[in-house]
C-alpha cells in the first residue's frame, strides 16, 4: 500500500541557511500534519493542513512556513536555520472523516544543521 | 507541561511473556488514544486506537485498556516477540483549541523482547 513519502531523507545546512522539506500523503488523505523530534524527544505538532488551508498551528517558529499544494502535498519552508532546529521532521497524513483518524507517518527527514 | 506521559523510558520481557505499557494523560478533553510503534530510522507506525466512549479495544495480540476516571490506558502485548522491539508511542487527540486530530504524544517506551 501506497504510503507518506518525505524527501529529503537527510538534510544538511549551515546556520542561517534555508531548507525545504516536502511530504507526499496517502492518495484521497486530505490532512497533512508536521511534526518534529528532537533527540531523545517525543514528536511535536508543528502544524496541520486540511484541505489545502491551516487547520491548526503548534509550536512552530515564525521563521517556519508550511502549505499544501493541490495535489496535496505539503511543504515546510525554514529559514534562518539554527543548531536547535536539528531534529527529526515527520509528515503524517489522515482523512479527515468524524470520530477518530490515526495518522499515517512517513520515514522523516533528518535535519542537522552546522 | 507533557499532557501524555509514558514514565517508564524502558521495558524488557522473554518472548512470550505479556508486555505491559503504560500511559497517562492530564487533559481531560482527550477523546480519542492511540499507540504507535517507531523503529529506527522510520517513522512512527499505527498500532491500535480507542476512543474514549470505550474500555477495551483488541486486535490480534494487541489490546489497548482504557481508563478513564484514573485518566489511565495501557498496552498489552500477548505474547511478546522479538519483532516487537521497538519504541512505543502513546497519543491522544482531542481537547481545546483546534483540530480534534492532531496528536500529543508521550515520550515513548523502548520495549525490547528477548528471545
Amino acid at each position: 500500500a501506497a504510503g507518506v513519502i518525505q524527501s529529503p531523507r537527510h538534510l544538511i545546512k549551515e546556520k542561517r541557511e534555508t531548507a525545504t522539506l516536502k511530504c507526499y500523503p496517502i492518495p484521497r488523505h486530505d490532512t497533512v500534519y508536521w511534526y518534529q523530534q528532537g533527540p531523545g524527544q517525543d514528536p511535536q505538532f508543528l502544524i496541520s493542513f486540511y484541505e489545502k488551508m491551516q487547520s491548526d498551528k503548534g509550536s512552530i517558529p515564525d521563521r517556519f512556513s508550511a502549505q499544501q499544494f493541490s495535489d496535496y502535498h505539503s511543504e515546510l519552508n525554514m529559514s534562518s536555520l539554527e543548531l536547535g532546529d536539528s531534529a527529526l521532521y515527520f509528515c503524517a497524513s489522515s482523512i479527515m472523516t468524524g470520530g477518530g483518524s490515526p495518522l499515517h507517518f512517513g520515514n522523516g527527514t533528518r535535519l542537522t544543521v552546522t | 507541561d507533557q499532557q501524555v506521559k509514558q514514565n517508564s523510558p524502558s521495558l524488557s520481557v522473554q518472548e512470550g511473556r505479556i508486555s505491559i505499557l503504560n500511559c497517562d494523560y492530564t487533559n481531560s478533553m482527550f477523546d480519542y488514544f492511540l499507540w504507535y510503534k517507531k523503529y529506527p530510522a522510520e517513522g512512527p507506525t499505527f498500532l491500535i486506537s480507542i476512543s474514549s466512549i470505550k474500555d477495551k479495544n483488541e486486535d490480534g495480540r494487541f489490546t489497548v485498556f482504557l481508563n478513564k476516571s484514573a485518566k489511565h490506558l495501557s498496552l498489552h502485548i500477548v505474547p511478546s516477540q522479538p519483532g516487537d522491539s521497538a519504541v512505543y508511542f502513546c497519543a491522544a487527540s482531542g481537547g481545546s483549541g483546534g483540530s480534534n486530530y492532531k496528536l500529543t504524544f508521550g515520550k515513548g517506551t523502548l520495549l525490547t523482547v528477548n528471545p
